[in-house]
Protein backbone atom coordinates (compact mmCIF):
# COMPACT_ATOMS: atom_id res chain seq x y z
CA UNK A 1 0.00 0.00 0.00
CA UNK A 2 0.68 3.85 0.07
CA UNK A 3 4.03 4.37 2.31
CA UNK A 4 4.47 7.99 1.66
CA UNK A 5 1.47 10.50 2.18
CA UNK A 6 1.04 13.77 0.04
CA UNK A 7 -0.90 16.42 1.19
CA UNK A 8 -3.39 18.49 0.26
CA UNK A 9 -4.73 15.95 -2.39
CA UNK A 10 -6.00 19.66 -4.77
CA UNK A 11 -5.03 23.68 -4.32
CA UNK A 12 -6.39 26.07 -6.41
CA UNK A 13 -5.08 29.46 -5.40
CA UNK A 14 -4.72 32.82 -6.98
CA UNK A 15 -1.96 34.16 -9.14
CA UNK A 16 0.65 35.43 -6.51
CA UNK A 17 -0.84 33.68 -3.90
CA UNK A 18 2.20 31.20 -2.26
CA UNK A 19 2.01 27.22 -2.00
CA UNK A 20 2.80 24.65 -0.05
CA UNK A 21 2.54 20.51 -0.70
CA UNK A 22 3.85 18.09 2.04
CA UNK A 23 4.72 13.99 1.81
CA UNK A 24 5.27 12.09 5.04
CA UNK A 25 6.79 8.91 5.49
CA UNK A 26 6.23 6.00 8.28
CA UNK A 27 9.81 4.80 7.27
CA UNK A 28 12.92 6.86 6.90
CA UNK A 29 13.77 7.63 3.39
CA UNK A 30 16.99 7.43 1.78
CA UNK A 31 16.33 10.35 -0.21
CA UNK A 32 12.99 12.23 -1.69
CA UNK A 33 12.63 13.89 -4.72
CA UNK A 34 9.70 16.16 -6.36
CA UNK A 35 8.45 16.03 -9.87
CA UNK A 36 6.36 17.88 -11.95
CA UNK A 37 3.58 16.75 -14.20
CA UNK A 38 1.70 18.90 -16.80
CA UNK A 39 -1.85 18.36 -17.65
CA UNK A 40 -1.63 15.33 -20.29
CA UNK A 41 2.59 15.11 -19.77
CA UNK A 42 5.02 13.29 -17.85
CA UNK A 43 6.41 13.70 -14.86
CA UNK A 44 9.33 15.59 -14.74
CA UNK A 45 12.51 15.70 -12.51
CA UNK A 46 12.63 18.83 -10.16
CA UNK A 47 15.24 18.09 -7.33
CA UNK A 48 16.35 15.72 -4.95
CA UNK A 49 17.04 16.16 -1.09
CA UNK A 50 19.53 13.91 0.37
CA UNK A 51 20.88 14.98 3.82
CA UNK A 52 18.96 15.45 7.21
CA UNK A 53 17.44 19.14 7.34
CA UNK A 54 18.42 20.08 3.78
CA UNK A 55 17.35 23.04 1.99
CA UNK A 56 17.60 23.85 -1.46
CA UNK A 57 15.66 26.12 -3.90
CA UNK A 58 15.35 27.02 -7.43
CA UNK A 59 14.29 30.45 -8.46
CA UNK A 60 10.53 30.54 -6.42
CA UNK A 61 10.36 26.76 -5.48
CA UNK A 62 11.96 25.92 -1.97
CA UNK A 63 12.13 22.42 -0.93
CA UNK A 64 12.69 21.18 2.92
CA UNK A 65 14.03 17.50 3.79
CA UNK A 66 13.04 16.73 7.30
CA UNK A 67 15.58 16.48 10.14
CA UNK A 68 14.40 12.24 10.27
CA UNK A 69 14.19 11.98 6.79
CA UNK A 70 10.16 11.26 6.80
CA UNK A 71 9.08 14.10 5.74
CA UNK A 72 9.31 16.73 3.33
CA UNK A 73 7.63 20.17 1.57
CA UNK A 74 7.75 21.96 -2.08
CA UNK A 75 6.26 25.77 -1.49
CA UNK A 76 6.21 27.92 -4.36
CA UNK A 77 6.32 31.48 -3.73
CA UNK A 78 4.12 34.01 -5.34
CA UNK A 79 2.10 31.61 -7.75
CA UNK A 80 2.45 32.00 -11.21
CA UNK A 81 0.13 30.65 -14.08
CA UNK A 82 3.02 28.38 -15.59
CA UNK A 83 2.98 26.42 -12.29
CA UNK A 84 -0.30 24.79 -12.76
CA UNK A 85 0.48 20.51 -12.81
CA UNK A 86 0.56 18.03 -10.25
CA UNK A 87 3.67 17.66 -8.04
CA UNK A 88 4.97 14.78 -6.70
CA UNK A 89 6.88 13.88 -4.18
CA UNK A 90 9.14 10.15 -4.70
CA UNK A 91 10.69 8.68 -1.27
CA UNK A 92 13.72 6.12 -1.92
CA UNK A 93 12.53 3.33 0.15
CA UNK A 94 15.13 0.72 -0.17
CA UNK A 95 16.00 -0.13 -4.19
CA UNK A 96 12.76 1.90 -5.02
CA UNK A 97 11.36 5.14 -5.92
CA UNK A 98 7.75 5.39 -3.91
CA UNK A 99 5.13 7.91 -4.93
CA UNK A 100 3.20 10.16 -3.31
CA UNK A 101 -0.37 10.72 -4.49
CA UNK A 102 0.17 14.16 -5.83
CA UNK A 103 -0.78 17.71 -5.43
CA UNK A 104 -2.88 19.17 -8.12
CA UNK A 105 -2.17 22.88 -8.50
CA UNK A 106 -4.27 25.35 -10.03
CA UNK A 107 -3.82 28.84 -10.50
CA UNK A 108 -6.52 31.07 -11.19
CA UNK A 109 -4.89 34.73 -12.69
CA UNK B 1 19.67 16.23 -20.85
CA UNK B 2 18.47 12.21 -20.73
CA UNK B 3 16.19 11.17 -22.78
CA UNK B 4 13.39 8.44 -22.61
CA UNK B 5 11.71 7.58 -25.85
CA UNK B 6 8.44 5.27 -25.18
CA UNK B 7 6.55 3.90 -28.30
CA UNK B 8 3.83 4.02 -29.05
CA UNK B 9 2.07 7.13 -27.31
CA UNK B 10 -1.40 5.83 -28.17
CA UNK B 11 -3.02 2.25 -28.53
CA UNK B 12 -6.26 0.96 -28.90
CA UNK B 13 -6.95 -2.74 -28.85
CA UNK B 14 -9.85 -5.18 -29.29
CA UNK B 15 -10.04 -7.45 -25.68
CA UNK B 16 -8.45 -10.52 -26.09
CA UNK B 17 -5.60 -8.99 -27.95
CA UNK B 18 -1.84 -7.98 -27.04
CA UNK B 19 -0.04 -5.33 -26.99
CA UNK B 20 3.58 -4.21 -26.49
CA UNK B 21 5.36 -0.71 -25.27
CA UNK B 22 8.57 0.20 -26.08
CA UNK B 23 10.84 2.23 -23.08
CA UNK B 24 14.14 3.02 -24.77
CA UNK B 25 16.79 5.74 -23.37
CA UNK B 26 18.37 7.54 -26.39
CA UNK B 27 21.21 8.50 -24.63
CA UNK B 28 22.51 6.61 -21.58
CA UNK B 29 22.57 3.52 -20.50
CA UNK B 30 19.61 2.13 -18.44
CA UNK B 31 20.59 -0.08 -15.75
CA UNK B 32 17.30 -0.17 -14.22
CA UNK B 33 13.87 0.74 -15.98
CA UNK B 34 11.03 0.97 -13.95
CA UNK B 35 6.98 0.60 -15.39
CA UNK B 36 4.41 2.36 -13.72
CA UNK B 37 0.49 2.63 -14.43
CA UNK B 38 -1.45 6.05 -13.87
CA UNK B 39 -5.02 6.10 -13.35
CA UNK B 40 -6.51 9.64 -14.12
CA UNK B 41 -5.88 12.15 -11.69
CA UNK B 42 -3.98 9.25 -9.46
CA UNK B 43 -0.29 9.09 -8.56
CA UNK B 44 2.04 6.36 -10.27
CA UNK B 45 2.06 3.25 -9.42
CA UNK B 46 5.00 1.42 -9.62
CA UNK B 47 4.29 -2.11 -11.59
CA UNK B 48 7.71 -3.86 -11.82
CA UNK B 49 11.42 -3.29 -11.76
CA UNK B 50 13.35 -4.09 -14.69
CA UNK B 51 16.83 -5.36 -15.03
CA UNK B 52 19.05 -5.61 -18.02
CA UNK B 53 19.41 -9.29 -18.18
CA UNK B 54 17.21 -10.44 -15.23
CA UNK B 55 14.13 -10.90 -14.59
CA UNK B 56 11.61 -8.37 -13.50
CA UNK B 57 10.67 -7.85 -9.98
CA UNK B 58 6.75 -7.29 -9.65
CA UNK B 59 5.04 -5.37 -6.89
CA UNK B 60 2.23 -6.96 -5.60
CA UNK B 61 -0.53 -7.66 -7.17
CA UNK B 62 0.37 -7.18 -10.17
CA UNK B 63 0.23 -10.46 -12.42
CA UNK B 64 3.46 -11.17 -14.05
CA UNK B 65 1.56 -13.22 -16.71
CA UNK B 66 -0.40 -10.47 -17.77
CA UNK B 67 2.35 -8.25 -17.98
CA UNK B 68 5.06 -9.39 -19.36
CA UNK B 69 8.52 -7.45 -19.23
CA UNK B 70 11.71 -7.97 -20.95
CA UNK B 71 14.92 -5.88 -20.25
CA UNK B 72 17.13 -7.11 -23.59
CA UNK B 73 19.83 -4.58 -23.35
CA UNK B 74 21.06 -1.67 -21.63
CA UNK B 75 19.14 0.72 -23.64
CA UNK B 76 15.48 -1.28 -24.32
CA UNK B 77 12.73 -2.69 -21.84
CA UNK B 78 9.25 -3.65 -23.25
CA UNK B 79 5.72 -4.10 -21.44
CA UNK B 80 3.26 -7.01 -23.44
CA UNK B 81 0.10 -6.52 -21.92
CA UNK B 82 -1.73 -9.85 -22.67
CA UNK B 83 -5.43 -11.03 -23.53
CA UNK B 84 -6.01 -6.94 -22.54
CA UNK B 85 -9.11 -6.68 -20.90
CA UNK B 86 -11.01 -3.44 -20.62
CA UNK B 87 -10.04 -2.57 -16.92
CA UNK B 88 -6.39 -2.75 -18.67
CA UNK B 89 -7.11 0.56 -20.12
CA UNK B 90 -4.90 2.81 -18.48
CA UNK B 91 -2.12 5.54 -18.95
CA UNK B 92 1.47 3.19 -19.17
CA UNK B 93 4.69 5.23 -18.26
CA UNK B 94 8.32 4.12 -17.95
CA UNK B 95 11.28 5.12 -16.80
CA UNK B 96 14.90 4.90 -16.37
CA UNK B 97 17.61 5.73 -14.46
CA UNK B 98 21.22 5.48 -15.34
CA UNK B 99 22.77 4.44 -12.16
CA UNK B 100 21.66 3.40 -8.80
CA UNK B 101 20.33 6.60 -6.73
CA UNK B 102 20.24 8.82 -9.91
CA UNK B 103 16.75 10.71 -10.61
CA UNK B 104 14.04 9.27 -12.67
CA UNK B 105 13.77 10.46 -16.65
CA UNK B 106 10.33 9.26 -17.35
CA UNK B 107 9.03 8.43 -21.35
CA UNK B 108 6.16 10.25 -22.37
CA UNK B 109 3.53 7.37 -21.79
CA UNK B 110 1.29 5.33 -23.93
CA UNK B 111 -2.36 5.32 -23.47
CA UNK B 112 -4.13 2.40 -23.57
CA UNK B 113 -7.65 2.01 -24.72
CA UNK B 114 -9.08 -1.73 -24.62
CA UNK B 115 -12.43 -1.97 -26.21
Amino acid sequence: GQQVMQIPQYQHVQEGEDFTTYCNSSTTLSNIQWYKQRPGGHPVFLIQLVKSGEVKKQKRLTFQFGEAKKNSSLHITATQTTDVGTYFCAGRLYYKLVFGAGTILRVKS
Amino acid sequence: GAVVSQHPSWVICKSGTSVKIECRSLDFQATTMFWYRQFPKQSLMLMATSNEGSKATYEQGVEKDKFLINHASLTLSTLTVTSAHPEDSSFYICSARDFDRAPLHFGNGTRLTVT
